[in-house]
């Protein structure tokens, strides 16, 4: 079946405008996850999706990142203002809701501000 | 301390040896592990999952855990030059969250 997919897969931009990130789950997975990867750093967890609960915002660093998942089903994310410092591999990844918790990823979207 | 690490590697090992690759985690609740394979430019793939003190086996890839020891492996037997990629391991920390804590992975190259 279908897995992960990601849109854009590459975003130019220039530093102070807002950008748009979307993601679409596979089929019948219930959680998705926002992850992101920069040039010599690790995965770093951004905000998790659960059904119709209130989302896991943890891991965003600053007010100027937002996500919202409509439907239970497709997620954007939203970067506002955006700095030289957001330049990185924006990852979304789905599970089921399951004990194991198995994440599948996206090709992820390729962001560089200017 | 980081919470999941690993060795940077690089990592080299010739063609038909074993590779082993090694994680460490700091969270003694953890019970969910994995391994992620990422070629480079590409998206991290799900290769194997472990929850369980000892071995799990799929074809030529075995994860290990040892919970008491705070540690997870992975074994690749008969390594092929297409095995050659940054390996990520992660884990699901004790509690409520849902979202898993990556190391920065090791570099494994396989020279043919």
């Amino acid at each position: 079946g279908a897995g992960v997919s990601q849109s854009p897969s590459n975003k130019v931009t220039e530093k102070g405008k807002d950008v748009e990130l979307r993601c679409d789950p596979i089929s019948g997975h219930t959680a998705l996850y926002w992850y992101r990867q920069s040039l010599g750093q690790g995965l770093e967890f951004l905000i998790y999706f659960q059904g119709n609960s209130a989302p896991d915002k943890s891991g965003l660093p600053s007010d100027r990142f937002s996500a919202e998942r409509t439907g239970g089903s497709v997620s954007t994310l939203t970067i506002q203002r955006t700095q030289q410092e957001d330049s990185a591999v924006y990852l979304c990844a789905s599970s089921l809701v399951a004990a194991n918790n198995e994440q599948f990823f996206g090709p992820g979207t390729r962001l560089t501000v200017l | 301390q980081k919470e999941v690490e690993q060795n940077s590697g690089p990592l080299s090992v010739p063609e038909g040896a074993i590779a082993s690759l090694n994680c460490t985690y700091s969270d003694r609740g953890s019970q969910s592990f994995f391994w992620y394979r990422q070629y480079s430019g590409k998206s991290p793939e799900l290769i194997m999952s472990i929850y369980s003190n000892g071995d799990k086996e799929d074809g030529r890839f075995t994860a290990q855990l040892n919970k008491a020891s705070q540690y997870v492996s992975l074994l690749i037997r008969d390594s092929q030059p297409s095995d050659s990629a940054t390996y990520l391991c992660a884990v699901r920390p004790s509690g409520s969250a849902r979202q898993l804590t990556f190391g920065s992975g090791t570099q494994l190259t396989v020279l043919p």
